[in-house]
C-alpha cells in the first residue's frame, strides 16, 4: 500500500493569516500522463467530506480560490491564501495510483 | 445537484453480514465517466477504500477486505449497495458512499460523498 503522511495533525489559524497542510506519499504518485493522483478533501463538522483538489493542482467546482494545491512527486502542500471562520474541519489527502489510501488528516480550528 | 445517500442498519451482530445501499439522486449511476464506491472510517482511525463499481457492472475491491465485499447495482433503482460478510468489532465505523471520477481508469477526484453512517458490531 501506498502510504500517506500529513503534517501538522493539528493547525490553530487566525482568520485572515494563510495556512498550509504537507502530505508525503511513500511512493511517487506522478504518472507517465503527467498527472499527480493527489487530492484534497474538507470534512467539515456534521457534514460529508467534500473535494478541494484534484490531480494535485486543480481546484473542484465551487472551490474558493483561497485554496491551491502544488506539489509533485511524493510531497505535496495544500495552501490557503486567508483563513476564514468557514474553514475550520478536518482536512485530509487521498492518492488514488493504487488501492486509494488517505491521510491520517490535520484538523484546522480558529484560535 | 448530486446527492447520495447510504441506509441500512446501525447495529450488526457478530459474524453477520453487513448490507448497506447507497441511493443516488440528481444524476445516474449508468454515466460513463464515473464510479461508485464505498468508504469507511473507523472511530477515531483513518479512512479506508473498501470498493467500487464502475457503470458497466464490474468491480474492484481492496485486497485487505476482497474476501468479504461484494458491490452492486441496480441501475432501475439507482441504488448501489454493499455487502460486508462475517462483521467483526473491528469492521465497526461510519461507512461512506461516493461517486468517483476517473480519468484513464484512474480516480482523479471522490465527489460528492454522502452523510456517512455509522455501523456499531456488538451482540
Amino acid at each position: 500500500d501506498i502510504v500517506m503522511t500529513q503534517s501538522p495533525l493539528s493547525l490553530p489559524v487566525t482568520p485572515g493569516e494563510p495556512a498550509s497542510i504537507s502530505c508525503r506519499s511513500s511512493q511517487s504518485l506522478l504518472q507517465s500522463d503527467g498527472y499527480n493522483y493527489l487530492s484534497w478533501y474538507l470534512h467539515k463538522p456534521g457534514q460529508p467530506p467534500h473535494l478541494l483538489i484534484y490531480l494535485g493542482s486543480n481546484r473542484a467546482s465551487g472551490v474558493p480560490d483561497r485554496f491551491s494545491g502544488s506539489g509533485s512527486g511524493t510531497d505535496f502542500t495544500l495552501k490557503i491564501s486567508r483563513v476564514e471562520a468557514e474553514d475550520v474541519g478536518v482536512y485530509f489527502c487521498m492518492q488514488a495510483l493504487q488501492t486509494p489510501t488517505f491521510g491520517g488528516g490535520t484538523k484546522v480550528e480558529i484560535k | 445537484q448530486l446527492q447520495l445517500q447510504e441506509s441500512g442498519p446501525g447495529l450488526v451482530k457478530p459474524s453477520e453480514t453487513l448490507s448497506l445501499t447507497c441511493t443516488v439522486s440528481g444524476g445516474s449511476i449508468s454515466s460513463s465517466s464515473h464510479f461508485w464506491g464505498w468508504i469507511r472510517q473507523p472511530p477515531g482511525k483513518g479512512l479506508e477504500w473498501i470498493g467500487n463499481i464502475f457503470h458497466s457492472g464490474s468491480t474492484y475491491y481492496n485486497p485487505s477486505l476482497r474476501s468479504r465485499v461484494t458491490i452492486s447495482a441496480d441501475t432501475s433503482k439507482n441504488q448501489f449497495s454493499l455487502k460486508l460478510s462475517s462483521m467483526t468489532a473491528a469492521d465497526t465505523a461510519v461507512y461512506f458512499c461516493a461517486r468517483a471520477s476517473m480519468i484513464r481508469g484512474v480516480i482523479s477526484g471522490v465527489d460528492p460523498w454522502g452523510q456517512g453512517t455509522l455501523v456499531t458490531v456488538s451482540s
